[in-house]
């Protein structure tokens, strides 16, 4: 099974800062690789796929990168509408979720 | 607009059952494999089950595997759930997810919460 290890688990920061979220794969997953953000109460909404391909709709301001066992999702201007948790999920070989990082208010 | 609807969560004893249901609209149903993914109060996210769009491929994950079992009805626009020897550790959320054909799961439901408790 393909384990996916996310970091930080939590993260505080500020409106207007940049933010990065690592997620690492026990083995390589080419780019099969998405990003979720979900906040409380509601399902998690796609925002990115196959590891840098933005979902239609969402802001410009998310970005991803990478390949093979190491990837990243940059907020490069942190709104208040991005204080969520996000998660990472391979789906290289069946599908695995990340543990998740919550992105919380500095 | 496309959309998602499950139904069927509750209160439930261990070793019951339960069956989940996920509604589908606004989109060919029949074209697309389904997900079922489930969240307990306060963790991450599990990936569950996968059915392809023709029944003919299905997967769980090894936590559920011979407990549960993942079925669609394409006449009816509709994905289930049939979770049979529920224990406390199956309790969650549960979202139903369209596989968008490695472009990621979208839309997800807003989710069933089953409670396994005595």
């Amino acid at each position: 099974d393909i384990q996916m290890t996310q970091s930080p688990s939590t993260l505080s920061a500020s409106v207007g800062d940049r933010v990065t979220i690592t997620c690492r794969a026990s083995q390589s997953i080419s780019s099969w690789l998405a990003w979720y953000q979900q906040k409380p109460g509601k399902a998690p909404k796609l925002l990115i796929y196959k590891a840098s391909s933005l979902e239609s709709g969402v802001p410009s301001r998310f970005s991803g990168s990478g390949s093979g066992t190491e990837f990243t999702l940059t907020i490069s201007s942190l709104q208040p509408d991005d204080f969520a948790t996000y998660y990472c999920q391979q789906y290289n070989s069946f599908w695995t979720f990340g543990q998740g990082t919550k992105v919380e208010i500095k | 607009e496309v959309q998602l609807v499950e139904s069927g969560g509750g209160l439930v004893k261990p070793g019951g059952s339960l069956r989940l249901s996920c509604a589908a609209s606004g989109f060919t149903f029949s074209s697309y494999s389904m997900n079922w993914v489930r969240q307990a109060p306060g963790k991450g996210l599990e990936w569950v089950s996968s059915i392809s769009s023709s029944s003919s491929y299905i997967y769980y994950a090894d936590s559920v595997k011979g407990r549960f079992t993942i079925s669609r009805d394409n006449a009816k626009n509709s994905l289930y759930l049939q979770m049979n020897s529920l224990r406390a550790e199956d309790t969650a959320v549960y979202y139903c997810a369209r596989d968008q054909d490695r472009l990621g799961f979208d839309p997800w439901g807003q989710g069933t919460l089953v409670t396994v408790s005595s």
